[in-house]
């Protein structure tokens, strides 16, 4: 059973227009989300969170909305950049403060951003 | 910055062999994870510790073991690997009950054969 998903394995985009990532999720339990980007032969990095006592967050280019009722939140990367090509993970954790007890993942959306 | 290392970045191993995958932090975390990742699968948790000999199994600990002597180690354990065991391991850590991202290691490419 599937919490956290992703249902666009691949997405391509314009430079400099807008990328949105999407992610459903299933858990109500969950109250942290959380954004990685991760390039082929690395581990991911973080890139964006957000909580569940909030409907947007933003860090320069990157924007994450949530919509608790939907259990729908989008990552919005504005403008696109070529180095933004990378594989984008949704992740939430069903506890405050997240700590130890482990994120769930979804499958991952591959952006390919084109000149 | 937080440093998550992981011995190694490829490695092949014969069906039937124990596998030793080890991960070190150097930023004194509580928390450490390990991760696989699979095409169409995302990134599955295997197991976590968040102290000093503590161990929970994630959603896949099956053929897995972990062990954490210290805090700046933890290390997954193959028992017996199998050809299903071949996958992308990654090792991640973070602070205390804050929130403030978890730090992967660069990966663990292994290939059972």
């Amino acid at each position: 059973d599937q919490q956290v998903k992703q249902n666009s394995p691949s997405l391509s985009v314009q430079e400099g227009r807008i990328s949105i990532l999407n992610c459903d999720y299933t858990n109500s339990m969950f109250d942290y989300f959380l954004w990685y980007k991760k390039y082929p032969a690395e581990g991911p990095t973080f890139l964006i969170s957000i909580s569940s006592i909030k409907d947007k967050n933003e860090d320069g280019r990157f924007t994450v909305f949530l919509n608790k009722s939907a259990k729908h939140l989008s990552l919005h990367i504005v403008p696109s950049q070529p180095g933004d090509s990378a594989v984008y993970f949704c992740a939430a954790s069903a506890r405050v403060g997240g700590g130890a007890d482990g994120l769930t993942f979804g499958k991952g959306t591959h952006l390919i951003i084109q000149p | 910055d937080v440093k998550v290392t992981q011995s190694s970045r490829y490695l092949v191993k014969r069906t039937g062999e124990k596998v030793f995958l080890e991960c070190v932090q150097d930023m004194d975390h509580e928390n450490m994870f390990w991760y696989r990742q699979d095409p169409g699968l995302g990134l599955r948790l295997i197991y976590f510790s968040y102290d000093v000999k503590m161990k929970e199994k994630g959603d896949i600990p099956e053929g897995y073991s972990v062990s954490r002597e210290k805090k700046e180690r933890f290390s997954l354990i193959l028992e017996s690997a199998s050809t299903n065991q071949t996958s992308m391991y990654l090792c991640a850590s973070s602070f205390g009950q804050g929130f403030y991202g978890y730090t992967f290691g660069s990966g663990t490419r292994l290939t059972v054969v």
